[in-house]
């Protein structure tokens, strides 16, 4: 269900090496996912999305995988850079027609110099 | 090319005093559009959407409501603010394509609301 009342995890990283940021859903009905990147003080901005049919996708350096087995979506940042500092949200559609997005409660990524 | 506008962008109130957050959006037409509040250090709860002029879907009960009366105009309101009602308050928009039902949301800038 939605964690809006939940601190955020946290992941650090190191600018240069490549982040993994996992996301755990819970309706094996969901079929379509979207990542989406905040900043401090602005909007969630898209990042990358999928759909059921598939169980990878690629942007530019972002890999967004689809497990479906077992309900997990991650999003993979190759060669952070100090701008990937952000929080990043994963969404699903859970309901056909509702058009309704359902978040995840996020993960704040931290590149250090 | 599609933008989506907030205003304001800040906000200080005092409790007990009206709200009136407006959105729109430019470069579509009927669009579905959202209303989402963000406690700081947290995620998004959708209160509102709404499909069509006139069309409102509250998603929590709360001290909020919300109205839209125009295609692409989006307005969540209070009569008197509490406390609790502070948060970073975001809009939101998605295009239907016929036949699809699956469609990315894009949100606006975020009005920045502190009740006093």
């Amino acid at each position: 269900g939605e964690s809006v009342g939940l601190h955020l995890p946290t992941l650090s990283v190191q600018e240069g090496d490549n982040s993994i940021i996992n996301c755990a859903y819970s309706n094996s009905a969901s079929d379509y996912f979207i990542w989406y990147k905040q900043e401090s003080g602005k909007g969630p901005q898209f990042i990358i999305d999928i759909r059921s049919n598939m169980d990878k996708r690629q942007g530019q350096r972002v890999t967004v995988l689809l497990n479906k087995t077992v309900k997990h979506l991650s999003l993979q940042i190759a060669a952070t850079q100090p701008g990937d500092s952000a929080v990043y949200f994963c969404a699903e559609n859970r309901v056909q027609g509702a058009q309704k997005l359902v978040f995840g409660q996020g993960t704040r990524l931290t590149i250090n110099p | 090319s599609q933008t989506i506008h907030q205003w304001p962008a800040t906000l200080v109130q005092p409790v007990g005093s009206p709200l009136s957050l407006e959105c729109t959006v430019e470069g579509t037409s009927n669009p579905n559009l959202y209303w989402y509040r963000q406690a700081a250090g947290r995620g998004l709860q959708l209160l509102f959407y709404s499909v069509g002029i006139g069309q409102i879907s509250s998603e929590v009960p709360q001290n909020l409501s919300a109205s839209r009366p125009q295609d692409r105009q989006f307005i969540l309101s209070s009569k008197k603010l509490l406390l609790s009602d502070s948060g970073f308050y975001l809009c939101a928009w998605t295009a239907l394509t016929s036949g699809r039902d699956q469609e990315t949301q894009y949100f606006g800038p975020g009005t920045r609301l502190l009740v006093l």
